[in-house]
C-alpha cells in the first residue's frame, strides 16, 4: 500500500535547464509535504515543505507545487547544476505539528549533466 | 552546532547476534524517529519516541526489535537475533516543532 508514489525512478537533465520531479499521494488526510535530497552514504537532507493550505513554495532554485485535487506535488529545480545530482524523497505527513513521521516516496535519482 | 549524530556508521553482525545502533538528536530536540531502508526502497517509518516514552511504534516489526531513549544518553535501536533481512540502512531523525533532521545512518550487514 503505497501512499506516497513517485512513479519516475530516475531522471537526466542538462545543466542550466529545469528538472521537475513529480509525487502523487493517495491519502486526502496528509496535510504537509517535504523533499529531500539525499547522496549516497548519507543521510536525507531537507530541501524544501509546503503546507496543503497553499499551493506554491519558493525558496531560491527550488519551488514546490501542490495540487490538491489531483493529490500530485511537484518539484521544479531552476537552473539545475551538477550539484543537484543525488536521490530526491517526497515525503507527507498527516500533522503538520509533528513533521517527523513521515511517508517517503520511493525516489528519484535525478542526474544533471555539464 | 552539531547535527543528528549515529554511530557505528557501520555494523556487520552474524545471523543471531544483537545489534545496537545509537542516536544522539540535534541539541533542544526532543522528538525522535527512526526510519529503515531496504536497497532500491524508500526510507520506512518505524518508531516515533521522545524521553522515556514510545509515542508511536506503528512502524515497528513485532518481534525481535525494540527502541528507546532514556532521561540521559541516546537513542538506542536494539535488534536481537538479526536476519539476513535485517541488513540495510537505519536512519535517525529529530525535530522540535520543525522539519525533521536527519543523521547518516547505520548501515547494517548481517552475514
Amino acid at each position: 500500500d503505497q501512499q506516497v508514489k513517485q512513479n519516475s525512478p530516475s531522471l537526466s537533465v542538462q545543466e542550466g535547464r529545469i528538472s521537475i520531479l513529480n509525487c502523487d499521494y493517495t491519502n486526502s488526510m496528509f496535510d504537509y509535504f517535504l523533499w529531500y535530497k539525499k547522496y549516497p552514504a548519507e543521510g536525507p537532507t531537507f530541501l524544501i515543505s509546503i503546507s496543503s493550505i497553499k499551493d506554491k513554495n519558493e525558496d531560491g532554485r527550488f519551488t514546490v507545487f501542490l495540487n490538491k485535487s489531483a493529490k500530485h506535488l511537484s518539484l521544479h529545480i531552476v537552473p539545475s547544476q551538477p550539484g543537484d545530482s543525488a536521490v530526491y524523497f517526497c515525503a507527507a505527513s498527516g500533522a503538520s505539528s509533528n513533521t517527523g513521521k513521515l511517508i517517503f516516496g520511493q525516489g528519484t535519482t535525478l542526474q544533471v549533466k555539464p | 552546532n552539531a547535527g543528528v549524530m549515529q554511530n557505528p556508521r557501520h555494523l556487520v553482525r552474524r545471523r543471531g547476534q544483537e545489534a545496537r545502533l545509537r542516536c544522539s538528536p540535534m541539541k533542544g530536540h526532543s522528538h525522535v524517529y527512526w526510519y529503515r531502508q531496504l536497497p532500491e526502497e524508500g526510507l520506512k517509518f518505524m518508531v516515533y519516541l521522545q524521553k522515556e516514552n514510545i509515542i508511536d511504534e506503528s512502524g515497528m516489526p513485532k518481534e525481535r526489535f525494540s527502541a528507546e531513549f532514556p532521561k540521559e544518553g541516546p537513542s538506542i535501536l536494539r535488534i536481537q537475533q538479526v536476519v539476513r533481512g535485517d541488513s540495510a540502512a537505519y536512519f535517525c531523525a529529530s525535530s522540535q516543532n520543525t522539519e525533521a533532521f536527519f543523521g547518516q545512518g547505520t548501515r547494517l550487514t548481517v552475514v
